[in-house]
């Protein structure tokens, strides 16, 4: 089936650092969405890509749909501790099935 | 504040038990989901409903009976379920499937689950 490798699997960030995150998949995608969970709560959708090469923001995120269509990644800009939590990628597949990644913790030290 | 209500937050039940989780939406999504979620793992789906018709079963265990009463109503129904069950069951709805931003899901904040 298909896969997605998301990584890095952790960050440890001080506060005011920018971040990265990314996802690969083995086939090519339609849409890449990327979710944000944070304890105690469900996923929520941070921002949605629906073409190649793709570029959209939502704050201080930045996330892009890559040309291949098997890739995206997310960018957070000058972090704060709310932005602690566990963030994933998603792949909508040609049959319009969610794929997830295994998601990215990342922490904030203080 | 999410618009996706589920209930309860919290459930112990044993193994012999049969209780209910309920999800509740009002944005008009005529696509339901359940997820299970287990501690650091992505979100598994199990089971889709569209327009309140089942249209997903991720070969879930009959011990997990879904119900969509209607479009706003999803139920997910326990029976002699095992300790390995034990995991945050989310609810989550969307626009109809089979669309591009269908993979746009709005997540209630789970149910935390323990069988014992």
């Amino acid at each position: 089936g298909q896969q997605l490798n998301q990584s890095p699997q952790s960050m440890f960030i001080q506060e005011g650092e920018d971040v990265s995150m990314n996802c690969t998949s083995s086939s090519i995608f339609n849409t890449w969405l990327w979710y944000k969970q944070e304890p105690g709560e469900g996923p929520v959708l941070l921002i949605a890509l629906y073409k190649a090469g793709e570029l959209t923001s939502n704050g201080r995120l930045t996330a892009q749909f890559g040309i291949t269509r098997k890739d995206s990644f997310l960018n957070i800009s000058a972090s704060i501790p709310s932005d602690v939590g566990i963030y994933f990628c998603a792949g909508d597949d040609s049959n319009y099935q969610l794929i997830w990644g295994a998601g990215t913790k990342l922490i904030i030290k203080p | 504040d999410t618009e996706v209500t589920q209930t309860p937050k919290h459930l112990v039940m044993g193994m012999t038990n049969k209780k209910s989780l309920k999800c509740e939406q009002h944005m008009g999504h005529r696509a339901m989901y359940w997820y299970k979620q287990k501690a650091k793992k992505p979100p598994e789906l199990m089971f889709v409903y569209s327009y309140e018709k089942l249209s997903i079963n991720e070969s879930v265990p009959s011990r997990f009976s879904p119900e969509c009463p209607n479009s706003s109503l999803l139920n997910l129904h326990l029976h002699a379920l095992q300790p390995e069950d034990s995991a945050l069951y989310l609810c989550a709805s969307s626009q109809v499937t089979g669309l591009a931003n269908a993979g746009e899901l709005f997540f209630g904040e789970g149910s935390r689950l323990t069988v014992l």
